[in-house]
């Protein structure tokens, strides 16, 4: 069984750029969902992704945005990069519903200067 | 707003002894309740999580949870170096879409 994957591991970037994270989930696992991770703190909450359709979302304006495929590998794109945008950026999957616990990728570190 | 409520540490500990975790919610909709484990400059680590009003034991890991309180524990035993960590707390409520809510870790220190 494979586990959650994430690509690049490292990126650094310029304020106003856009990015693209990747990642792939674990076998079996239909639902991916996102989070940041800013230094000291807890993992929030962007969004989740079921069968292709974003189905839910936490307090993240428009910019971030993402799309997953069918072979349940999703990306996250963030426009108009901001210095606070730099941070740990999780990829989780899981099979979805309310008691199926998250598996986390190793992350991408994005730093923003 | 949803918030999880964590005590930030350090949280020092002698080897062998039990390490005591604790995480309050704000959101009396919540209905499962994890622990994960998060090394520094690593991702977090599923160690334990609970859906039901008691104790849940795994290994040397237990769970407690009490809905009434709004509240859950994360009890380590014959603990060792290897569990010094972060330990966050995170709390999911009703809806299947919803995203975790985490608090902000606990920085657990086991002293040799």
């Amino acid at each position: 069984e494979t586990g959650v994957t994430q690509s690049p591991t490292h990126l650094i970037k310029t304020r106003g750029q856009q990015v693209t994270l990747r990642c792939s989930s674990q076998s079996g696992h239909n639902t991916v969902s996102w989070y940041q991770q800013a230094l000291g703190q807890g993992p929030q909450f962007i969004f989740q992704y079921y069968r292709e359709e974003e189905n839910g979302r936490g307090n993240f304006p428009p910019r971030f945005s993402g799309l997953q495929f069918p072979n349940y590998s999703s990306e996250l794109n963030v426009n108009a990069l901001e210095l606070d945008d730099s941070a740990l950026y999780l990829c989780a999957s899981s099979f979805g519903g309310v008691d199926s616990p998250l598996h986390f990728g190793n992350g991408t570190r994005l730093t923003v200067t | 707003q949803k918030e999880v409520e964590q005590n930030s540490g350090p949280l020092s500990v002698p080897e062998g002894a039990i390490a005591s975790l604790n995480c309050t919610y704000s959101d009396r909709g919540s209905q499962s309740f994890f622990w994960y484990r998060q090394y520094s400059g690593k991702s977090p680590e599923l160690i334990m999580f609970i859906y039901s009003n008691g104790d849940k034991e795994d290994g040397r890991f237990t769970a407690q949870l009490n809905k009434a309180s709004q509240y859950v524990s994360l009890l380590i035993r014959d603990s060792q170096p290897s569990d010094s960590a972060t330990y966050l707390c995170a709390v999911k409520s009703g809806g299947g879409a919803d995203g975790l809510t985490f608090g902000k870790g606990t920085h657990l220190i086991i002293q040799p």
